[in-house]
């Protein structure tokens, strides 16, 4: 089974900071990787897929990169919609999720 | 505009059995994997089952294997995931989602939350 680790697993941040986010696979996933918002209470959103494709209608302050093993999620000016929970997930092998980063008002 | 709706969870018995229901609209949905995805308490996303459009691929997480069943009738529009001897550490809000072409996830519903507990 592939496993997904992401850090940090809380991000303290203010408005308009750039923030990233790391998401690491235990072998390589190629370009197959998602990366997805989560609020309380409610459904994750899709925010990117293939690791670097943007999904219809999100903002383009979120922006992800990597390949392989080692990505990365990056919000270049964090806003106050943005305070949310993020996950990654792979999809090279079945799917597997990263155990989420907590974005907080710092 | 698509839309998944799940329905049928709730409180069961350790042991018990429940059939959760996704109803789909908005889609072609003959045309799509779909999955089940389960997020316990102030924890995070587990997939536990998808499959394939026919239902000749169908897979699972290693802890719901051989209690947990995914199926579909394509002419009702609608997945379901039979489970059964549930166990407390299957308490968790369960998400139906759609597969995309490339294997992410698109669409989600809304939950429903399965409570297992004596």
């Amino acid at each position: 089974d592939i496993q997904m680790t992401q850090s940090p697993s809380t991000l303290s941040a203010s408005v308009g900071d750039r923030v990233t986010i790391t998401c690491r696979a235990s072998q390589s996933i190629r370009l197959w990787l998602a990366w997805y918002q989560q609020k309380p209470g409610k459904a994750p959103n899709l925010l990117i897929y293939k690791a670097s494709s943007l999904e219809s209608g999100v903002p383009s302050r979120f922006s992800g990169s990597g390949s392989g093993t080692e990505f990365t999620l990056t919000i270049s000016s964090l806003q106050p919609d943005d305070f949310a929970t993020y996950y990654c997930q792979q999809y090279n092998n079945y799917w597997t999720f990263g155990q989420g980063t907590k974005v907080e008002i710092k | 505009e698509v839309q998944l709706v799940e329905s049928g969870g709730g409180l069961v018995q350790p042991g018990g059995s429940l059939r959760l229901s996704c109803a789909a609209s908005g889609f072609t949905f003959s045309k799509y994997w779909m999955s089940w995805v389960r997020q316990a308490p102030g924890k995070g996303l587990e997939c536990v089952a998808t499959m394939n459009q026919d239902g000749s691929e169908r897979h699972y997480v290693d802890s719901v294997k051989g209690r947990f069943t995914i199926s579909r009738d394509n002419a009702k529009n609608s997945l379901y995931l039979q489970m059964n001897d549930l166990r407390a550490e299957d308490t968790a809000v369960y998400y139906c989602a759609r597969v995309d072409d490339y294997g992410h996830f698109d669409y989600w519903g809304q939950g429903t939350l399965v409570t297992v507990s004596s």
